[in-house]
């Protein structure tokens, strides 16, 4: 499957703690986008890379929440101290520079926090 | 604040029939106007795209018409068939793509 991958699928955590996620894009794809999807709503823009560039960031994104492209292929979305009010569908998005409007998406890391 | 709205959260239609999905955008700077199909348990699924400066594209069964003096798009597909059945958000993006704003979807179901 040479599609978008995001591990872990799941992801049950206690308010206060640390989560990390990975996206695997397509591999060529140099464009990287995360987002994040609650209950009854649209995928919510997060970030954006181009590359290992971070081009773009959401005002709503706050300081706890934190994003790497190290090598400009997967990437890692960190949430720090965690609140039950980050309980939400995480999604990874690739694209290429030749063609930026066909984000590919990947299934998903859905976050609990008790 | 909301800049991509679908104000109709479900639509059911025959199969066979035309499904009409209406989306409105407030912010008249985007340049590029998307329509995504997602099934339960996967991530969204690029479906058509169209510039601001045309007011029609048409890929197969799908057609999105734009509206800019009223700021709205809607997605046509003819004819609805039953594998249609899924959630359509309709997203919005600047010249760049660096960023996308999607509306909070409608939930498409094709009857048999």
């Amino acid at each position: 499957d040479t599609g978008v991958s995001q591990n872990p699928r799941h992801k049950i955590t206690k308010r206060g703690q640390n989560v990390t996620f990975r996206c695997d894009p397509i591999s060529e794809h140099n464009r990287l986008y995360w987002y994040r999807q609650t209950l009854g709503q649209g995928p919510e823009f997060l970030t954006y890379f181009q590359n290992e560039a971070q081009l773009e960031k959401s005002r709503l994104l706050s300081d706890r929440f934190s994003a790497e492209r190290p090598k400009g292929s997967f990437s890692t979305l960190e949430i720090q101290r965690t609140e039950q009010g980050d309980s939400a569908m995480y999604l990874c998005a690739s694209s290429l520079d030749l063609s930026p409007l066909e984000q590919f998406f990947g299934p998903g890391t859905r976050l609990t926090v008790l | 604040d909301q800049q991509v709205k679908q104000n109709s959260p479900s639509l059911s239609v025959q199969e066979g029939r035309i499904s009409i999905l209406n989306c409105d955008y407030t912010n008249s700077m985007f340049d590029y106007f998307l329509w995504y199909k997602k099934y339960p348990a996967e991530g969204p699924t690029f479906l058509i795209s169209i510039s601001s400066i045309k007011d029609k594209n048409e890929d197969g069964r799908f057609t999105v018409f734009l509206n800019k003096s009223a700021k709205h798009l809607s997605l046509h597909i003819v004819p609805s068939q039953p594998g249609d059945s899924a959630v359509y958000f309709c997203a919005a993006a600047g010249i760049n793509g660096n960023q996308f704003y999607f509306g909070t979807g409608t939930s498409l179901t094709v009857i048999p």
